[in-house]
């Protein structure tokens, strides 16, 4: 199992851009969590979905952030109009089912917004 | 709201000293709590939990409701253990992880 993969690893926008992070959970995970930390900071959770649902958004800007997991494909977290502030490390974690509730993270996306 | 504070940014100590990492926490409910590792160039991963009560590669963590902590303690530090920890709840119900901002031991020679 080669276990939760983000790409990409590093992006750079423009401010105005958009940006659109992936994560493919590990094998057989239906559940997915997204997490920013900023320089400094701890991980903050953003969101939670489970196959073609938002569980949990409690975490997200009202504007410009969104996140979705399709039925097949990877989860896609999408920020419009990136401004400097969206500058920091996106991580990606997933989990097995209800049984299991240790989440397994990814290597994280660095955005850096110019 | 619930909250995790991790007082030391940093923390040094030299090999086979004993180590403790501080976490303190504030959730009204009953909360899980974690302790995660980031070993460089690693992704983060989840060292232990408290209601396993377990101990990993050496280190333990207790829950103490009434000063609301959860440091985690080591004997004797070796090298490899010098990363970035994390502390986190999870409140009851909820799914989310609070994370608190992270501790780096270095552990030297």
């Amino acid at each position: 199992n080669a276990g939760v993969m983000q790409n990409p690893r590093h992006l750079v926008r423009r401010r105005g851009q958009e940006a659109r992070l992936r994560c493919s959970p590990m094998k057989g995970h239906s559940h997915v969590y997204w997490y920013r930390q900023l320089p400094e900071e701890g991980l903050k959770f953003m969101v939670y979905l489970q196959k073609e649902n938002i569980i949990d958004e409690s975490g997200m800007p009202k504007e410009r952030f969104s996140a979705e997991f399709p039925k097949e494909g990877p989860s896609i977290l999408r920020i419009q109009q990136v401004v400097r502030g969206d500058s920091a490390a996106y991580f990606c974690a997933s989990r097995l089912d209800r049984g299991a509730d240790t989440q397994y993270f990814g290597p994280g996306t660095r955005l850096t917004v110019l | 709201a619930q909250r995790v504070t991790q007082p030391e940014k940093l923390l040094s100590v030299f090999k086979g000293a004993p180590v403790e990492l501080k976490c303190n926490y504030s959730y009204s409910g009953s909360p899980e709590l974690f302790w995660y590792v980031q070993y460089s160039r690693q992704r983060l991963q989840l060292l232990l939990r408290h209601i396993s009560r377990e101990s990993i590669k050496g280190f333990t963590a207790d829950l103490n409701k009434g000063e609301t902590s959860f440091h985690l303690k080591k004997p004797f530090a070796q090298e490899e253990d010098s990363a970035m920890y994390y502390c986190a709840l999870k409140p009851g119900g909820s799914e989310k992880l609070v994370f608190g901002k992270g501790t780096k031991l270095t552990v030297n020679p």
